[in-house]
């Protein structure tokens, strides 16, 4: 069982390149989420999905675009990369609200640097 | 609006030690509330949860966490501290408003740092 699994694991970016991280999660869960990780800030939410076609911003959306064609993927997006954007980032999923087990699940990260 | 606080950005404990990591909240309906471990260079790793029922609940490797409502917190503690408890610790929330969309949001984290 993989759970969440993020792709790719390091990237190094030139500012104004563009990329797209991959999350895949296999426990059919409804709602997944992207968070970027940055010294001194915790977790900060840029978008998450309720489900498949669904998409919403968290608190710090801009500079990024989200898709969620199938239920087990969601990508993230960069298309203009800026400095910035150098961060830690992590996937999770879990199941709705009012389901079974409401905790999440995360990847392992993508460590991402934009020189 | 839907936040977390922890207060504290770090805390040092001798091993052996009672330990206690604060987190107070603030949502809309009732809160579902988490506690995260994060080792370095690691993901994530759940420790427990409050949905509902007891407020006293416990979790992985020896944890525990008290709910209080009137006091929107929800506090992680151990009795004993470990060398190996040294670690970032998050708290999370989920509001089960659900046209909210039931979105988990963390605080800044706190690092815990125990000593032998």
């Amino acid at each position: 069982n993989a759970g969440v699994t993020q792709t790719p694991k390091f990237r190094v970016l030139k500012t104004g390149q563009s990329m797209t991280l991959l999350c895949a999660q296999d426990m059919n869960h409804e709602y997944m989420y992207w968070y970027r990780q940055d010294p001194g800030m915790g977790l900060r939410l840029i978008h998450y999905s309720v489900g498949e076609g669904t998409t919403a911003k968290g608190e710090v959306p801009d500079g990024y675009n989200v898709s969620r064609l199938k239920k087990q993927n969601f990508l993230l997006g960069l298309e203009s990369a800026a400095p910035s954007q150098t961060s830690v980032y992590f996937c999770a999923s879990s199941y709705a609200v009012g389901q079974r087990g409401t905790e999440a699940f995360f990847g392992q990260g993508t460590r991402l640097t934009v020189v | 609006a839907q936040s977390v606080a922890q207060p504290e950005d770090q805390v040092n404990v001798a091993e052996g030690n009672p330990l206690t990591v604060k987190c107070t909240y603030s949502v809309s309906g009732n809160p579902y509330l988490f506690w995260y471990v994060q080792y370095p260079n690691r993901g994530l790793q759940f420790l427990l949860k409050y949905i509902t029922g007891d407020n006293l609940v416990k979790g992985s490797y020896g944890f525990e966490a008290e709910f209080n409502k009137s006091q929107t917190s929800f506090h992680l503690k151990k009795p004993s501290a470990l060398v190996s408890d040294s670690a970032l610790y998050f708290c999370a929330v989920r509001d089960t408003i659900y046209n909210q969309g039931g979105k988990l949001i963390f605080g800044q984290g706190t690092e815990l740092s125990v000593k032998p």
